[in-house]
């Protein structure tokens, strides 16, 4: 089983749809982070969770919500978004987080569209 | 704040040459940890390297090295003889603390290398 793993991998979706990312880890790692990757823009933090605990919310607008029910999964769920929403968006995880937490792994990523 | 710089957007070779890809970073903490990554066209960032600021030792991992001049605050990392698999866009990167207090991987814009046949 790869380290990191993300679903769906391409997402194509309407302004006024709700839809979901999943994100999963079978590293034993604590921590887990979402990025968005945009063309030509650095890749940005968006979420970070510490032990299923929210510790970073990059001042994300509210129509993505981000859900982390265990330290394997990560999920984003996804409502009324904006066609300058799409990107690619990638989860990691890492031991714990903090400088000494150790090295974030990353997951495939889903590239996401919307219309 | 956390800045790194890689200056070189894209950068073709021909399969064999070396290629040295460039990173510059900027930070006020003394400790601090630096990264790269490749990502190939499939999409997802691998991990190549992690190196704490109190490491300066170069580092070789098959063709692959490291150079860290902490004088010139730069981590700059050789490809020798690349190869068409080395095509991908590599990242720099550098760990920083957010505003929200949490440490975040601070990323350079990337290279994207081109190595042909």
């Amino acid at each position: 089983e790869t380290g990191v793993t993300q679903t769906p991998r391409h997402l194509v979706m309407g302004m006024t749809n709700k839809k979901s990312l999943k994100c999963e880890q079978h590293l034993g790692h604590n921590a887990m982070y979402w990025y968005k990757q945009s063309a030509k823009k650095p890749l940005e933090l968006m979420f970070v969770y510490n032990f299923k605990e929210q510790t970073e919310n990059n001042s994300v607008p509210s129509r993505f919500s981000p859900e982390c029910p265990n330290s394997s999964h990560l999920f984003l769920h996804l409502h009324t978004l904006q066609p300058e929403d799409s990107a690619l968006y990638l989860c990691a995880s890492s031991q714990h987080e903090g400088l000494a937490g150790g090295t974030q792994y990353f997951g495939p990523g889903t590239r996401l569209t919307v219309l | 704040a956390q800045k790194v710089t890689q200056a070189q957007t894209e950068i073709s070779v021909v399969e064999k040459e070396d290629v040295t890809l460039d990173c510059v970073y900027e930070t006020r903490d003394t400790t601090y940890y630096l990264f790269w990554y490749k990502q190939p066209p499939s999409g997802e960032l691998v991990f190549l390297i992690r190196r704490n600021s109190f490491d300066e030792q170069n580092e070789i991992s098959g063709r692959y090295s490291w150079n860290f001049q902490k004088s010139t605050s730069s981590f700059n990392f050789t490809i020798t003889a690349s190869q068409v698999v080395d095509s991908a866009v590599y990242f720099c990167a550098l760990s920083g603390v957010s505003q929200g207090g949490s440490e975040k991987l601070v990323f350079g814009k990337g290279t994207k290398l081109t190595v042909n046949p």
